[in-house]
């Protein structure tokens, strides 16, 4: 069965931490994609990163890095220095190959909270 | 600005009407994703066109239907509306059809039944 798994409901943090964001998935599909979105106050869902099964690098982006681990089903999502403008829902999701089209599973989502 | 367009950006209606959600893809975007968001039950897909023929169907109701339109813009159909059903609806376009494409998404309409 797919699914994802976002365990932390909601974090809080202040200003300049680093805080890492956790996702389990599971699918019985050997061609699949990853993804991370951003889900600010204002609603918006907003793209932030997308990972094929194929490829175990993890990736950076500014403050933002990824860490994509077969072996335990998880690609988490770290944020370094941590500023108020992070606070936001940010989900993960999953795409398989089998299913067609581009249908996106996702999480239920990590609220994360960050205090100046 | 993620260029998909969704109108309008709240609704407000009654329990047993009808309305119609409208969603205009990003330029070029031959796929529109339909998803609806609910405290509980989170982000759960809806229904995927593809350059004007329906692709996959998911946990959409019967009371739902959707379409895309030659100029690919699309509409989800909501009738005989439930106080359950007011959730944020979001639309999302991508390039193809796959599962590589990520898909952008609108800002969504807020449907309130009341």
């Amino acid at each position: 069965a797919q699914k994802v798994t976002q365990a932390q409901t909601e974090i809080s943090v202040v200003e300049k931490e680093d805080v890492t964001l956790d996702c389990v998935y599971e699918t019985r599909d050997t061609t699949y994609y990853l993804f991370w979105y951003k889900q600010p106050p204002s609603g918006e869902l907003v793209f932030l990163i997308r990972r094929n099964s194929f490829d175990e690098q993890n990736e950076i982006s500014g403050r933002y890095s990824w860490n994509f681990q077969k072996s335990t089903s998880s690609f988490n999502f770290t944020i370094t220095a941590s500023q108020v403008v992070d606070s936001a829902v940010y989900f993960c999701a999953l795409s398989e190959a089998r299913n067609q089209g581009g249908k996106l599973i996702f999480g239920q989502g990590t609220e994360l909270s960050v205090k100046p | 600005d993620s260029g998909v367009t969704q109108t309008p950006k709240h609704l407000i209606t009654a329990t047993g009407q009808r309305v119609t959600l409208r969603c205009s893809p990003r330029s070029g975007d031959l796929s529109v994703y339909w998803y609806q968001q609910s405290l509980d039950q989170g982000l759960q897909f809806l229904i995927h066109y593809y350059n004007g023929e329906e692709r996959a169907k998911g946990n959409i109701l019967e009371r739902f239907s959707a379409q895309q339109f030659p100029d690919l813009h699309s509409e989800l159909n909501l009738s005989s509306l439930e106080l359950g059903d007011s959730a944020l609806y979001f639309c999302a376009s991508s390039v193809g059809s796959g599962v590589a494409s990520p898909l952008h998404f609108g800002n969504g309409t807020r449907l309130t039944v009341t």
